[in-house]
């Protein structure tokens, strides 16, 4: 499982309240990402960190923030909670060796926004 | 940005038959093109992966084919076996620092005794 646990596993919340996601690796990797999966759509990227503090968004990055102050811990905000964003997340981190090598996903976080 | 897409979203094969599934992406600059297994309820896991300066990559009983020109790959699984049964995902990516993988929307398969 490449050392990646995602908390909480499921959380069921209401709208306009405010949501985070953990993600943490114990492998010590650069690259992490959070993506969102939606039947019909994949997974899509949110945003992405290349180190601590560094991070970009994704294609999919409006309602939603992160932070990475520690190598292991990458967070994912929802500041105000939308029915939209009722999904199942997935962090990954990308494995040691280039830019091409594979990314491991963790157990996945389901949402629902009420 | 890419964009790729996946066909079909629902493939039903019988037992010990092969199965196709065809992806197109549109950046002629993506050289990395990963298919990952997603069973039911569990994280996606990578099966096969093929780079842009190779044709053909095979592994037992599945195997990926990339056409650059047409810009377009698919993966083969030969053999099909109920424990293939799973949603297939391919995905596309221009290697850079970042590496950010745009996915398909996926592939039901359903192995059928």
């Amino acid at each position: 499982d490449a050392g990646i646990t995602q908390s909480p596993r499921h959380k069921v919340t209401e709208t306009g309240t405010p949501v985070t996601l953990r993600c943490h690796q114990t492998e010590n990797h650069r690259y992490m990402y959070w993506y969102r999966q939606d039947p019909g759509h994949g997974l899509r990227l949110i945003h992405y960190s290349y180190g601590v503090k560094d991070t970009d968004k994704g294609e999919v990055s409006d309602g939603y923030s992160v932070s990475r102050s520690k190598t292991e811990d990458f967070l994912l905000t929802l500041e105000s909670a939308t029915s939209s964003q009722t999904s199942v997340y997935f962090c990954a981190i990308r494995g040691s060796g280039g830019p091409s090598n594979e990314q491991f996903f963790g157990p996945g976080t389901r949402l629902t926004v009420l | 940005g890419e964009n790729v897409e996946q066909h079909p979203s629902t493939l039903s094969v019988q037992e010990g038959d092969s199965a196709v599934i065809k992806c197109t992406y549109s950046d002629s600059a993506s050289n990395y093109f990963p298919w990952y297994k997603q069973e039911l309820g569990k994280r996606p896991q990578l099966i096969i992966d093929i780079r842009s300066n190779v044709g053909e990559k095979k592994d037992q009983r599945i195997a990926v084919t990339l056409n650059k020109t047409a810009k377009h790959f698919s993966l083969h699984i030969t053999e099909t076996q109920p424990e293939d049964s799973a949603v297939y995902f391919c995905a596309a990516l221009r290697v850079t620092t970042a590496s950010k993988l745009t996915f398909g929307t996926g592939t039901r398969l359903q192995v059928t005794l």
